[in-house]
């Protein structure tokens, strides 16, 4: 099956400083989704990707849709102690009957010092 | 609106024991699906539906049964639970859109421990 790369396992920095995390594919996706989750609970969307080369930002978070439609990143600029959690990038293939599937990596933990 | 609801939050079974974790959404959602979360496995896709009658199998769907028989609700099933199921289950809906995206909204979670 698809598997999704994700990069760094885990995080630690200091409050103020940018985080940056990428997810890379052996497949093509046509979407790319990156999740926040806080402790004890679900996921919670942050950005949605549509397009290869699609930059998008939410606030202090950035993300973009790789040209090779194989990867994507996100960027977290001056943290702050409630960015705390984990991120989990997500891929769509969008193709015939696994549109619909969601292929997930295996998430970045981030701690933020204040 | 509540969004995503799931029950129960918290279920310890024995090994061999049957439950029904229970899934719903007040959105009209059309995709429903299951997902469960180990440590330092990501999420995995268990069953998912793209509307009332039709279910099918995702990434690892050995030991659960589903069934959609309404828009809003999608229950899961454990015939016979084993050790191995102990994880933290989330569901999830969204719209099925014209295009091939859609934004997946999870619920909160049931944390299952399998003795």
């Amino acid at each position: 099956g698809q598997q999704l790369n994700q990069s760094p396992q885990s995080m630690f920095i200091q409050e103020g400083e940018d985080v940056s995390m990428n997810c890379t594919s052996s497949s093509i996706f046509n979407t790319w989704l990156w999740y926040k989750q806080d402790p004890g609970e679900g996921p919670v969307l942050l950005i949605a990707l549509y397009k290869a080369g699609e930059l998008t930002s939410n606030g202090r978070l950035t993300a973009q849709f790789g040209i090779t439609r194989k990867d994507s990143f996100l960027n977290i600029s001056a943290s702050i102690p409630s960015d705390v959690g984990i991120y989990f990038c997500a891929g769509q293939p969008g193709s015939g009957g696994s549109n619909y599937k969601l292929t997930f990596g295996k998430g970045t933990l981030l701690t933020v010092n204040p | 609106n509540a969004g995503v609801t799931q029950t129960p939050k918290f279920q310890v079974l024995k090994t061999g024991q049957s439950m029904t974790l229970q899934c719903a959404q007040d959105m009209n959602h059309e995709y429903m699906s299951w997902y469960r979360q180990d440590p330092g496995m990501g999420l995995r896709l268990i069953h998912y539906s793209v509307g009332a009658g039709i279910t099918d199998q995702g990434e690892v769907p050995n030991g659960y049964n589903v069934s959609r028989s309404t828009t809003e609700d999608f229950p899961l099933r454990l015939l016979s639970a084993a050790p191995s199921q102990t994880s933290v289950y989330f569901c999830a809906s969204s719209y099925v859109t014209s295009g091939d995206t859609d934004t997946q909204y999870f619920g909160p979670g049931t944390r299952l421990t399998v003795l």
